[in-house]
This record gives structure tokens, sequence and C-alpha cells, in this order.
């Protein structure tokens, strides 16, 4: 069975400065990966996505994230934090399922604190 | 993307009522999944729902309890019967993006329906 591993629950960071949120996952074949921020209140809005390829992937808002299967993480990176960019995150692992479609479990998510 | 929306966006319910959440989308998708989103915790897959089959539940979860919906391929409805304050939770829709033609599926999340339980 598939699982992710986010092990920091809370990271606060100045606004400018630089921020990468940890993930790790286990799975046994090559994983389709996800992160997604949920603001307050709000639902999940996809940050990007990996299948194959080009293992450092960009995604919306100034973000990006790099596959290292030797490590088995999917760490997600910004290189300059807005206040705006204060959330939960949550990386998640995917598999397709005999019916076709995918299976995606979450990881327990990252709480982003931006302070000015 | 597909557009999700959800009804109703929040509630409070006493103990022992049900609560139909309804979840729209904007375009056919052939796979419709519910979370639960327990305070504090990360999601939880609740059920699949496949337009014109029977949902299929995870480990934990039941029928009877939260029975499924699946008329059409834009529409779904989850029912929480009989709650108890152990069901208060936010329950997303999510629909499965197949637009890559079956490769490259990505999951894209209603709001989400805020659930109180007294």
């Amino acid at each position: 069975a598939q699982s992710v591993t986010q092990p920091d629950i809370h990271i606060t960071v100045s606004e400018g400065a630089s921020l990468e949120l940890r993930c790790n996952y286990s799975y046994g074949a090559t994983p389709y990966l996800f992160w997604y921020v949920q603001s307050p209140g709000q639902g999940l809005q996809l940050l990007l996505k990996y299948f194959s390829g080009d293992t450092l992937v960009q995604g919306i808002k100034g973000f990006e994230a790099e596959f290292k299967r030797s490590q088995s993480s999917f760490n997600l990176r910004k290189p300059s934090v807005h206040w705006s960019d204060a959330a939960e995150y949550f990386c998640a692992v995917g598999r397709v399922r005999s019916g076709g479609y995918q299976k995606v479990t979450f990881g327990t998510g990252t709480k982003l604190q931006v302070i000015p | 993307s597909a557009v999700i929306s959800q009804k109703p966006s929040r509630d409070i319910c006493q103990r022992g009522t049900s609560l139909t959440i309804q979840c729209q989308v904007d375009s056919q998708v052939t796979m419709m999944f519910w979370y639960r989103q327990q305070p504090g915790q990360s999601l939880t897959l609740i059920a699949t729902a496949n337009q014109g089959s029977e949902a299929t539940y995870e480990s934990g979860f039941v029928i009877d309890k939260f029975p499924i919906s699946r008329p059409n391929l834009t529409f779904s409805t989850l029912t929480v019967s009989n709650m108890s304050p152990e069901d208060s939770s936010i329950y997303l829709c999510s629909v499965e993006d197949q637009s890559f033609a079956g490769v490259e599926e990505t999951q894209y999340f209603g709001p989400g329906t805020r659930l109180l339980v007294l």
C-alpha cells in the first residue's frame, strides 16, 4: 500500500525567504505525485503534479517540486514566499486501481505560517 | 480543469439527523470521489462513485452510514446518516480529470462542506 510522510507539521518562514516543504512517499512502482494547497476555509487546489519525465516540475504560484527516486522524495520549493502563501500544504501519491481510476493517498499536511 | 460546486457550504446539525451533500460538476466525468477531512487531519477517501453502478467504499466506511447517489455524469450526493459529533468534518467531493485520454489522471476538488454536529 502506498503512504506519504510529511515530517513537518508546522513551518514558519519570513516573507521573501525561500521555502522547502518535505515529502517522502512509499510505493512499489513509479508513483504519481501531487502537491495540493488548502487555504483557510477553502477546498484543495492543485499546485503541481509529477507523472513521468523531467524530475523538476513547475507549478502554479511560483512553486516547483523535484522528484528524487533514490530518496523517495518529492519536496516542494519556492524561492521567495509571499504572505498569501500561508496555508496548509498536502503531498499526495496516486496509483491506478484495477478499475482504471486512481487511489490517492494524502500526507498529514504541513501548515505554513508567513511572518513579516 | 473541471469546476466543482458543493451544497451546502456549511451546516450545523443535531445528532441523530441526516444531511445530504450535493456535488455538481460543470463537465461530464466518469469518476467522482468523496473524502472526509476531520479537524486537524488529512483527507481520507470515503468512497468512489461511478455513474450507473454502486459506489465502492473504503475500509471503515459503510453504505448505511454514507449512502451515495450518482444519477448522471455531472452530479453526486453523499448522505451522512444518523450523525454524531464524531461526524463533524469537512466533506469534499472530487473528480478525476481524464482529459489526457486515460493517462495522467488528476483529481480536482470542490470547496468542501463544513459540517458541525452538536
